[in-house]
């Protein structure tokens, strides 16, 4: 199966600065990557993601970057505010048989400071 | 318009007791999931449904049983509640026939076993 494993685990930033987290991954054959972004008392919910035929995808103030050969990819969020905190998780997919699953990263705690 | 569904949000209940969470989808996925994610904010995938058919079924006791009487829903059966089945519980939802992978969580329902 996939391992992900995500660093940092808590992260702190002052509001309007950058933060960056990373992840990388064990399967060569994983394809998909994704990041969650979840708020207290709330489920998951996708920001953005990534599929392994393109290196960097942006969306306004967040991108995520895709090192096939090194099996790593990061979220980076720039003009950090402090609705941006929350737990932020990456995930990739693997196939497990006939299906497709996500492996999901421990997760980041991100605290943009006002 | 809620996409992914789900009932009851929290759940307190005794050791023992048999329990059911609800989830409904009404993007048109073909495909649904129940994730378990623990105190540790750690997201572990437990099963997962395409079109009806149980296709992951990951290292869970059998006390939990999925059930899914249509593609739009798939509701999970606790029987014997142990201390250790407390946590939040996610559907999610996704259209992988498409190849497409998003998934799509639902607020969760944090059940406490005392």
């Amino acid at each position: 199966g996939e391992n992900v494993e995500q660093h940092p685990s808590t992260l702190s930033v002052q509001e309007g600065d950058s933060a960056v987290i990373k992840c990388t991954y064990s399967d060569s054959a994983s394809n998909y990557f994704p990041w969650y972004k979840q708020e207290l008392g709330k489920g998951p919910q996708l920001i953005i993601d990534i599929r392994s035929n393109v290196g960097e995808k942006k969306d306004q103030r967040i991108a995520v970057t895709l090192n096939k050969t090194a099996k790593h990819f990061s979220l980076h969020i720039t003009e950090t505010q402090p609705e941006d905190s929350a737990v932020y998780f990456c995930a990739a997919s693997f196939s497990s048989g006939s299906a497709r699953q996500l492996t999901f990263g421990s997760g980041t705690q991100l605290t943009v400071l006002p | 318009d809620t996409a992914v569904s789900q009932t009851p949000k929290y759940l307190v209940t005794q050791m023992g007791n048999d329990k059911s969470i609800k989830c409904e989808q009404n993007l048109g996925h073909d495909t649904m999931y129940w994730y378990k994610q623990d105190s540790k904010k750690f997201l572990k995938i437990m099963f997962s449904y395409n079109n009806k058919e149980l296709i992951i079924n990951e290292t869970v006791p059998n006390r939990f049983s999925p059930k899914s009487p249509d593609k739009a829903h798939l509701n999970l059966h606790i029987n014997s509640l142990e201390l250790g089945d407390s946590a939040v519980y996610f559907c999610a939802s996704s259209q992988v026939w498409q190849g497409a992978y998003e998934q799509y969580f639902g607020p969760g329902t944090r059940l406490t076993v005392t």
